[in-house]
């Protein structure tokens, strides 16, 4: 069965750093989504990664997949506290058609 | 695009009673993801369909918990008897084809008493 994982579940941040939350995930797959949740609202979509080596970045956000190691990173460079909420990374199941399983998320606070 | 609507947004319940809640995909999407979300187990899958069929109905809890999409564009998760432990966040979502993002729908907050 299809585990995925984050590292770290809570990061606390000064603005200004640059820091990187990981995902990890047991099965194969080239289809990984990154997601933000602010707290009481929906989730919405951040990037889509659809195939080995992909990066894709928007403003202070970088995301990269690996699918030999099966690990993708999100990468926050220079914080600030407009990216405080919580971040959860989506795997497609190859092996389950259309199958999407959530991360636990991570928490992300950045501190003026 | 109106986006994926669910209803109700909030819903207050005493236990024992019968739950429906009710989900309109974005048009055009052929996939549609019923989640619950707690503090405790995160964001589980408990039901997706594709073309109006159900896949994988793995995750649904227990078998006071059933789902229907009879056309569409609209699905139902329903939870007859309810229990205080069904209090969660339920989100429905939806994407055109395999290998695409997931919309969400802004959720149904669920408190069974």
């Amino acid at each position: 069965e299809l585990k995925v994982e984050q590292n770290p579940l809570f990061l606390s941040m000064q603005e200004g750093k640059n820091y990187t939350i990981y995902c990890n995930y047991s099965t194969t797959s080239d289809r990984l989504y990154w997601y933000r949740q602010d707290p009481g609202k929906s989730l919405e979509s951040l990037f889509v990664l659809l195939s080995n080596g992909a990066v894709k970045q928007e403003g202070r956000l970088m995301a990269s997949l690996d699918t030999k190691a099966r690990l993708s990173t999100l990468h926050i460079t220079a914080a600030v506290h407009d990216l405080s909420a919580t971040y959860f990374c989506a795997v497609d199941m190859k092996t389950s058609y259309d199958k999407v399983i959530f991360g636990p998320g991570t928490s992300l606070s950045v501190i003026p | 695009d109106a986006g994926v609507i669910q209803s109700p947004r909030h819903e207050v319940t005493e236990m024992g009673q019968e739950v429906t809640l009710r989900c309109k995909p974005i048009s055009g999407h052929n996939s549609l993801f019923w989640y619950r979300q707690t503090m405790m187990r995160g964001l589980e899958l408990l039901i997706y369909f594709n073309n109006n069929v159900p896949i994988d109905d793995s995750g649904m809890p227990e078998d006071r918990f059933s789902a229907k999409m009879p056309n569409a564009s609209f699905s139902t998760l329903k939870i007859q008897p309810s229990e205080p432990r069904d209090s969660a966040v339920y989100f429905c979502a939806s994407r055109r084809s395999v290998g695409g993002e997931l919309f969400f729908g802004e959720g149904s907050r669920l408190t069974v008493l």
